[in-house]
């Protein structure tokens, strides 16, 4: 079955160190490949997605991922972290099962922040 | 913010009783998926509709049920309540949403806390 494995539940890394989350998905044949981001109260906002092409993916708020089909895995990465990145986040691959639409999430990594 | 939008914000019910949560589409949506996230997870998908058709489920007895409306708004029904329904449910709106490719807009979510 297809599966989402987010190893890390929770990182802390103070403000303005770099940031790299990861993300490693079970499939046969290249996924469709997300990552939200969820604050507290809130919904999730999508940070940026994979489909085809550059491996290279950016995203909103300095966020970048990298597609290794090697190793499948999608990593999120952020050069310099700011407070307000203090949130869950979310890896997610879509296009399976009987709705083609409907999307397969990880358990999320928390992500903290020090001063 | 995503603009779309869901009813109650927070929700308490009792083990046996019937609810149902609301969500609004962003405008010009046609899809909506709902998600379920019990506390410490990720979303799972529980199903999804197109065009007021339900195009899709997820591993989700019969009691959880669904209807889309003709301006795309959606409910999900949920009977005979169980204490694991306990969760925040999350519905997202996308664009002809069925190939999973397609960014899905998150509302805030409902959550519901059964007793």
């Amino acid at each position: 079955a297809q599966s989402v494995t987010q190893p890390d539940i929770h990182i802390t890394v103070s403000e303005g160190a770099s940031l790299e989350l990861r993300c490693n998905y079970s499939y046969g044949a290249t996924p469709y490949l997300f990552w939200y981001v969820q604050s507290p109260g809130q919904g999730l906002q999508l940070l940026l997605k994979y489909f085809s092409g550059d491996t290279l993916v950016q995203g909103i708020k300095g966020f970048e991922a990298e597609f290794k089909r090697s190793q499948s895995s999608f990593n999120l990465r952020k050069p310099s972290v700011h407070w307000s990145d203090a949130a869950e986040y979310f890896c997610a691959v879509g296009g399976y099962g009987g709705s083609q639409g409907n999307l397969i999430f990880g358990k999320g990594t928390k992500l903290s922040v020090k001063p | 913010e995503t603009g779309v939008t869901q009813s109650p914000t927070h929700l308490i019910k009792t083990r046996g009783q019937q609810v149902t949560l609301r969500c609004s589409s962003q405008s010009g949506h046609n899809t909506v998926s709902w998600y379920q996230q019990a506390l410490g997870q990720g979303p799972q998908f529980i199903f999804q509709y197109y065009r007021e058709e339900e195009n899709g489920r997820g591993n989700f007895p019969p009691r959880f049920s669904g209807l889309q409306f003709p301006n795309y708004s959606s409910e999900l029904n949920v009977n005979a309540l169980e204490l694991d329904d306990s969760a925040l449910y999350l519905c997202a709106s996308s664009i002809d949403g069925t190939s999973g490719r397609e960014t899905q807009y998150f509302g805030p979510g409902t959550r519901l806390l059964v007793l």
